[in-house]
């Protein structure tokens, strides 16, 4: 089966600029996450999606960051405007069912540099 | 105090060596613990699953207890394969709170 399938695998943007991270999560897991990993820091919560709900967003760090998940399939994190401090490995992970903390699948991340 | 606290690292052993790695976390009332392997600039990877006083699986034990709310890792006999990131990992609710991870570099 695939797994978790993240795009770009790599972005350098400029401050204020805005970026779109994609994710797919295996197909049929209902829980989607978002976690981001910054220099030298632990990886971090982000949100918790079920289905297209989101179920837990306390980990997002501002209103410049806005998460969907269009029709319970894939989901998008978009910053805007991106600023310095964003830059991180913005991981994203799916799992069939809640609180399976082992039956989680990340994807490969995505790493975002902003200048 | 963070909710998850590790051993910072690195740790760098030779091959055939046995090594040992802590973890705390803060909540008494978690249940379930894991431990994560990151590669460098790869995902997280489960490794192992502790749920109890802990758990074994070829060269790798994880242990629990409850009490100290300590869980650690012992790898035994070290493989340069062994080299990577080792987080420690707690359930809270539908989320996962993460050590920041100790470094293991096992060299020739």
């Amino acid at each position: 089966e695939a797994g978790v399938t993240q795009f770009p695998s790599h972005s350098v943007i400029e401050k204020g600029q805005t970026v779109t991270l994609r994710c797919d999560p295996i197909s049929g897991h209902d829980n989607l996450y978002w976690y981001r990993r910054v220099m030298g820091k632990e990886i971090k919560f982000l949100l918790h999606f079920v289905k297209e709900s989101k179920q837990d967003e306390s980990g997002m760090p501002n209103n410049r960051f806005l998460a969907e998940r269009t029709g319970g399939t894939y989901s998008t994190l978009k910053v805007q405007p991106a600023e310095l401090e964003d830059s991180g490995v913005y991981f994203c992970a799916s799992s069939p069912r809640l609180g399976m903390g082992g039956g989680y699948t990340f994807g490969s991340g995505t790493r975002l540099t902003v200048v | 105090r963070k909710e998850v606290e590790q051993d910072p690292g690195p740790f760098n052993v030779p091959e055939g060596a046995t090594v040992a790695f802590n973890c705390t976390y803060s909540n008494s009332a978690s249940q379930s613990f894991f431990w994560y392997r990151q590669d460098c600039r790869k995902e997280p990877k489960l490794l192992m699953s502790v749920y109890s006083s802990g758990n074994e699986d070829g060269r790798f034990t994880a242990q629990l207890n409850r009490a100290s709310q300590y869980i650690s890792l012992l790898i035994r006999d070290s493989k340069l394969s062994d080299s990577a990131t080792y987080l420690c990992v707690v359930p809270q609710g539908g989320k996962l709170i993460f050590g920041q991870g100790t470094e293991l570099s096992v060299k020739p």
